[in-house]
């Protein structure tokens, strides 16, 4: 399984674009790259999925470079109610079940 | 449909004592996870269900966790035994694989806190 790594926190302010990277250095050819959001006591719910250059839905955009060793997860203009933990898989979810790392906490300040 | 919906919300048990949680996924979906959180932590996979398959099994699904999804379409996940260290938030998903590709993502529950003690 391909391991990720992303920032432990963020801060960022309301109306400001945030970026999120993740690295997965081991990604392979079948797997795709999947974001979650999760607020406190809720299950994660699903953001934006892709495979490679762009793909931008009316929540966020998310960019992979050509070697997809990376992703970045942009939301634009936040609000107060972005905060949550924000979560990066990566895997061939029609084969197995996706792992969750520890997540980025994203604290939106006024 | 609502969603995919777990019961209890809640439950406190004394350790020892045997729990079992329920989740109802989305009707047409046919894959069923099951994912164990604690605190600070990401969700940890359980197992998972292709229809009423159970096709994967985490190591810390250990003797004591078992997992059922009878006809493919409600699951249970019993605990026996309970011990603190089970005390967590068990998170229910469900998805169907898209045609064509994988999965479209994984909806999850709001999930079942258990605390022993």
């Amino acid at each position: 399984l391909a391991k990720t790594t992303q920032p432990i926190s963020m801060d960022s302010y309301e109306g400001q674009e945030v970026n999120i990277t993740c690295s997965h250095n081991n990604i392979a050819t079948n797997d795709y790259i999947t974001w979650y959001q999760q607020f406190p006591s809720q299950g994660p719910r699903f953001i934006i999925q892709g495979y490679k250059t762009k793909v931008t839905n009316e929540v966020a955009s998310l960019f992979i470079p050509a070697d997809r060793k990376s992703s970045t997860l942009s939301l634009p203009r936040v609000s107060l109610s972005d905060t949550a933990v924000y979560y990066c898989l990566v895997g061939d979810t029609g084969r197995r079940a996706l792992t969750f790392g520890s997540g980025t906490r994203l604290q939106v300040q006024p | 449909d609502t969603g995919v919906s777990q019961d209890p919300r809640h439950k406190i048990t004394k350790r020892g004592q045997n729990v079992t949680f329920r989740c109802d996924p989305i009707s047409e979906h046919n894959r069923l996870y099951w994912y164990r959180q604690t605190l600070g932590q990401g969700p940890e996979f359980l197992t998972y269900f292709q229809n009423e398959a159970q096709l994967e099994k985490s190591r810390l699904l250990s003797d004591r966790f078992s997992a059922e999804r009878p006809k493919g379409s409600f699951s249970t996940l019993e605990i026996q035994r309970t011990e603190q260290g089970d005390s967590a938030m068990y998170l229910c998903a469900s998805s169907s694989p898209g045609t064509g590709k994988p999965n479209y993502g994984y909806t999850f529950g709001s999930g079942t806190r258990l605390t022993v003690v």
